[in-house]
């Protein structure tokens, strides 16, 4: 157990439609990582927060926004769906910056019909 | 730019023999994390070793090694006594110290064979 919780585990949604995925990371961790892992595919890094700032973009759609709230979890909100969105969306957390490793939860299955 | 690159795609090992993943990045950072996960068909990542670029001695954690060549920016885990449990994807990855950027390498998908 790392530590950080994703909800939920899976969903499955039509086209058009908004979803929103959650990350608790481990207790006092700061940074929030979110990465979207297309099947069979490697880790594409979207966004970056540390305590409740945007830090760093990576390859996220305009569709897709995301947000670190005060207690530290962060939601990841993708909207007007795509069958291209369908993926595993994993949340990680580290403690400091640029320090030790990312600690993942388990992913969010997102299927898009 | 900063880079990791995994140049074995797919490998496969027998049971109880040695194999070794290979992985190089590119920085001109002198500070610097790496790391190697394995996914398993479950989809979980789990950190296997971890290596800080400021010591020489090799990472080992049981069955798990590495072998960093700094000079060479190589860092390639070495598994032995191989088990069927250890099929996964390996991912490497770094991050230079001081930065918020993990950089992952797009993996080497290993099938143990019994």
């Amino acid at each position: 157990d790392s530590g950080v919780t994703q909800t939920p585990k899976h969903l499955i949604t039509a086209t058009g439609q908004r979803v929103t995925l959650r990350c608790s990371p481990r207790s006092g961790d700061l940074s929030v990582y979110w990465y979207q892992q297309s099947l069979d595919q490697g880790l594409q890094f979207l966004i970056h927060y540390y305590n409740g700032e945007e830090r760093a973009k990576g390859n996220i759609l305009e569709r897709f926004s995301a947000q670190q709230f005060p207690d530290l979890h962060s939601e990841l909100n993708l909207s007007s769906l795509e069958l291209g969105d369908s993926a595993l969306y994993f949340c990680a957390s580290s403690a400091r910056q640029g320090i030790g490793e990312l600690f993942f939860g388990e992913g969010s299955r997102l299927t898009v019909l | 730019a900063q880079t990791v690159t995994q140049s074995q795609p797919e490998m496969s090992v027998q049971e109880a023999e040695t194999v070794t993943l290979s992985c190089t990045y590119d920085t001109s950072e002198s500070n610097y994390y790496l790391f190697w996960y394995k996914q398993p068909p479950s989809r979980q990542m789990i950190l296997v070793i971890r290596q800080e670029a400021y010591k020489q001695q090799n990472a080992t954690e049981n069955r798990f090694s590495v072998n960093f060549q700094k000079a060479a920016k190589s860092f390639s885990l070495k598994i032995s006594d191989s088990q069927l449990g250890d099929t996964a994807m390996y991912f490497c990855a770094f991050i230079p110290g001081g930065t918020y950027k993990y950089i992952f390498g797009t993996g080497t998908r290993l099938k143990v064979l019994a």
